[in-house]
């Protein structure tokens, strides 16, 4: 099956300072990407979605200036939180899906510790 | 908007034996797609079984069989011969085709799996 890897699996940054989290389609071209967030034994709650060369579709709510997400390429989505601070804490997961089919792929997840 | 219920936050088998899952969804749509996909503790989301709206026949793959009730819009998944494995959280997922396709998922339901 499609492979979706991100890096890192793990992160720790001090409160203030910006994080890129990175969602790669390793053996199929990407034309969506979706960013979740998920918190301890919580279900998964869609941020942002996006399409390779446009701009990201928020989720009402999600801070766009302080989750920012880009999909320069097929193969590769970032998502970066700036400014981050301990309630942004969490575990990120991306997803991707090719052209040719409504399947998604998810990736292993990012946790986020902002101390 | 779709919502996706998961009514059981928590459920215990006993190895070996039948454990049935619920879930139930509300859409005006006429074609989708459900889901079920296991998380085990490494986080990584699995899929474990999917079900076109527009097909009768309930999906099977192995132990894994769902119960699908378009009219009643309920659609349960069923694991036989459960395993120490199967042990995770299970969420329901909603699909409406589409540019996007994005996935409504339930609260999630543990499973704990007992020797």
């Amino acid at each position: 099956g499609a492979v979706v890897s991100q890096h890192p699996s793990w992160v720790i940054c001090k409160s203030g300072t910006s994080v890129k989290i990175e969602c790669r389609s390793l053996d199929f071209q990407a034309t969506t990407m979706f960013w979740y967030r998920q918190f301890p034994k919580q279900s998964l709650m869609l941020m942002a979605t996006s399409n390779e060369g446009s701009k990201a579709t928020y989720e009402q709510g999600v801070e766009k200036d302080k989750f920012l997400i880009n999909h320069a390429s097929l193969t590769l989505s970032t998502l970066t939180v700036t400014s981050a601070h301990p309630e942004d804490s969490s575990f990120y997961i991306c997803s991707a899906r090719g052209d040719l089919s409504y399947e998604q792929y998810f990736g292993p997840g990012t946790r986020l510790t902002v101390t | 908007a779709q919502t996706v219920t998961q009514s059981q936050p928590e459920m215990s088998v006993q190895e070996a034996e039948t454990v049935t899952l619920s879930c139930t969804y509300d859409t005006s749509e006429n074609n989708y797609y459900l889901f079920w996909y296991k998380q085990p503790p490494s986080r990584q989301m699995i899929l474990v079984i999917r079900q076109e709206a527009y097909k009768q026949q309930n999906a099977t793959e192995n132990r894994f069989s769902v119960n699908f009730q378009k009219a009643a819009k309920s659609f349960s998944l069923k694991i036989s011969d459960s395993q120490l494995g199967d042990t995770a959280m299970y969420f329901c997922a909603f699909m409406k085709p589409g540019n996007f396709n994005k996935f409504y998922f339930g609260s999630g339901t543990k499973l704990n799996v007992k020797p």
